[in-house]
């Protein structure tokens, strides 16, 4: 059964770059999948931030694309989202999670890892 | 980007049948059907619980129903049960990968 599990600061200053990890266990990354991150603002809806492949190949929301990196580390089977340049508007919950493909949907989440931007 | 409009808050007894709207400002859901359904509860990660408009995943309630008309997809969930109430959002992955708003069900 797959699982992921989000790591990183819970705390991050203001124009400064958000870092964070999901770790996959039962399931090799390179086995296939599209690989995501979303993250929900407190009392607020969520949002899809973007994915990537095991291959690499990424799809990122129009609206974070430039502030968004997404890559994956197969060797620790995990990937990880950048956001740049971050204000008090990307405090959020941050969820990784697998998508079954191409047109598959976020299936299995991790349990979420709130992030504050704050001086 | 597409957008999806969900109405902020539904509400039913126990025992009732509910209809959640999503409606798709582009075509992407009609053509499609590429539309999913997460219920959350506070708290705790989103559940999928329709996927390709229509389809469960293995174990959830058959009482959770997921259909289309045109540019709206609908959820409905019939038998309400206290465990039911929570956040309900919609999702389409066709093109640009979007959700909607969100609903709050309320049990009465």
């Amino acid at each position: 059964q797959v699982q992921l599990q989000e790591s990183g600061p819970g705390l991050v200053k203001p124009s400064e770059t958000l870092a964070l990890t999901c770790t996959v266990s039962g399931y090799s990354i390179t086995s296939g999948y599209f690989w995501a991150w979303i993250r929900q603002p407190p009392g607020k809806g969520l949002e899809w931030i973007g994915n990537i492949y095991h291959s690499g190949s990424t799809y990122y929301n129009p609206s974070l694309k430039s502030r968004v990196t997404i890559s994956v580390d197969t060797s620790k089977n995990q990937f990880s989202l950048n956001l740049s340049s971050v204000t008090a508007a990307d405090t959020a919950v941050y969820y990784c999670a697998k998508e079954g493909g191409r047109y598959s949907p976020p299936g299995t989440w991790g349990q979420g890892t709130l992030v504050t931007v704050s001086p | 980007q597409s957008a999806l409009t969900q109405p902020a808050s539904v509400s039913g007894s126990p025992g009732q049948s509910i209809t959640i709207s999503c409606t798709a400002t582009s075509s992407d859901v009609g053509i499609y059907n590429l539309v999913s359904w997460y219920q959350q509860h506070p708290g705790k990660a989103p559940k999928l619980m329709i996927y390709e408009g229509s389809k469960r995943p293995s174990g959830v309630s058959n009482r959770f129903y997921g259909s289309k008309s045109g540019n709206t997809a609908s959820l409905t969930i019939s038998g309400l049960q206290a465990e039911d109430e929570a956040d309900y959002y919609c999702f389409s992955y066709a093109g640009d990968r979007v959700f909607g708003g969100g609903t709050k069900l309320t049990v009465l």
